[in-house]
């Protein structure tokens, strides 16, 4: 069962910030918040992750609630190569499955020029 | 470039025949975990492989079976193919443990047709 929820898909102009929203009210304390991508025809690509703190890396910022009970991946200036599909993964804490990653349907971004 | 390739790029096998995707891990990494990515849809995960030994099930049939070798490369075998088999099959690596802990690098997959 997906533990996030995201909208299907955003527009963004080119130059501008994109802002994509995860909510994952039902997130426990240990659990972390992992952001992928998958530009069409590619793999999916790590972004970034975080767990309770904002976080900032060369790609892109998350902000996540002092509730932990949603995120925003930001792309502070995003560019056409950006156009992709953006998944928000909530990784489980006690799992059979290792590190699984467990994908949902994600947020298909558009940016447009 | 993530460093993790997969064979062959394309396939086409018709219903109940078997296949093999390969998958070479990033240098050094000793985990492998295969993924099935149908159309539309996220990857769902297939099963974990870390140093040789099966880590980790996702909810898939026996058919879907795997193997790693003691260089961390993996295959991926699916036998009585069904038309549902159809999808792209991702394969990640990844070196649990480390600063990137939980970071997985995916290979460009394996698209796979069924008729």
């Amino acid at each position: 069962d997906a533990k996030t929820t995201q909208p299907t898909s955003m527009d963004c102009a080119e130059g501008r910030a994109a802002n994509l929203p995860c909510n994952h009210s039902t997130i426990s304390g240990n659990e972390y918040v992992y952001w992928y991508r998958q530009i069409h025809s590619q793999g999916p690509q790590y972004i970034i992750h975080g767990l309770k703190n904002n976080e900032t890396n060369e790609m892109a910022s998350l902000i996540i609630t002092e509730d932990r009970k949603s995120s925003t991946l930001i792309l502070p200036h995003a560019t056409l190569r950006d156009t992709a599909v953006y998944y928000c993964i909530v990784r489980p804490s006690n799992s059979n499955s290792g590190y699984a990653l467990n994908f949902g349907k994600g947020t298909s971004l558009l940016v447009t020029p | 470039e993530t460093g993790v390739t997969q064979s062959p790029t394309h396939l086409i096998k018709t219903r109940g025949q078997q296949v093999t995707l390969r998958c070479s891990s990033q240098s050094g990494h000793n985990t492998v975990s295969w993924y099935q990515q149908a159309l539309g849809q996220g990857p769902q995960f297939i099963f974990q492989y870390y140093r040789e030994e099966e880590n980790g099930r996702g909810n898939f049939p026996p058919r879907f079976s795997g193997l790693q070798f003691p260089n961390y490369s993996s295959e991926l075998n699916v036998n009585a193919l069904e038309l549902d088999d159809s999808a792209l099959y991702l394969c990640a690596s990844s070196l649990p443990g480390t600063a990137s802990y939980n970071e997985q690098f995916f290979g460009p997959g394996t698209r796979l047709t069924v008729l």
